[in-house]
């Protein structure tokens, strides 16, 4: 079975400040795929990023930065500069490769980021 | 373009009726999903249809029948509904080669439904 962590509930920040979503995964497939997804209070899942689990590059776009370590099991999310706009629910999710019988997705229970002007 | 389109955006239904949410997608993706999500909750995998065919059914109670009538259009028929299946329906697609490894999913703004 695989299982997708995201500890923070919710996080509150001022804008300009920079805030890190943390992510932590089980899974026993050597084979997997990790993704972020934004949820605006408009109820739309935004696709951010997908990474595969032999890809350990962090990645940045913009203001927006992850950070996979397969050591610790963690892919975490980093917005630089937070804006209002940026305020959402957050969800990190898995999905292991079709031979590896995970591969209906598993999401984490999501982490509410309120940026404050 | 990577655009899910879901109707309607509201919907409300006394327990009696029957109603359809319809999604639909032009990516040429081969898979498409939906999903609950109740409020403060991450979303629920209900169904999934690979190549128009159902291949996934998350032990979803018979008062919700999916139907996949072409590759682009994914309807969810709802009859004889309980308050507690009030929630944001979500529609998902994905491309899915046969032997590929799995993709993204893209989502749909949702459908909130609300059964009195």
């Amino acid at each position: 079975a695989q299982k997708v962590t995201q500890a923070q509930t919710e996080i509150s920040v001022v804008e300009k400040e920079d805030v890190t979503l943390d992510c932590v995964y089980e899974t026993r497939d050597t084979t997997y795929y990790l993704f972020w997804y934004k949820q605006p209070p408009s109820g739309e899942l935004v696709f951010l990023i997908r990474r595969n689990s032999f890809d350990e590059q962090n990645e940045i776009s913009g203001r927006y930065s992850w950070n996979f370590q397969k050591s610790t099991s963690s892919f975490n999310f980093t917005i630089t500069a937070s804006q209002v706009v940026d305020s959402a629910v957050y969800f990190c999710a898995l999905r292991g490769s079709p031979s590896g019988g995970s591969y209906i997705p598993t999401f984490g229970r999501g982490t509410s980021l309120i940026v404050h002007p | 373009d990577t655009e899910v389109t879901q109707t309607p955006k509201h919907l409300v239904m006394g327990m009696t009726n029957k109603k359809s949410l319809k999604c639909e997608q032009h990516m040429g993706h081969r898979a498409m999903y939906w999903y609950k999500q109740k409020a403060k909750k991450p979303p629920e995998l209900m169904f999934v249809y690979s190549y128009e065919k159902l291949s996934i059914n998350e032990s979803v109670p018979s008062r919700f029948s999916p139907e996949c009538p072409n590759s682009s259009l994914l309807n969810l028929h709802l009859h004889a509904l309980q308050p507690e299946d009030s929630a944001l329906y979500l529609c998902a697609s994905s491309q899915e080669s046969r032997a590929g490894d799995p993709d993204t999913q893209y989502f749909g703004p949702g459908t909130r439904l609300t059964v009195l």
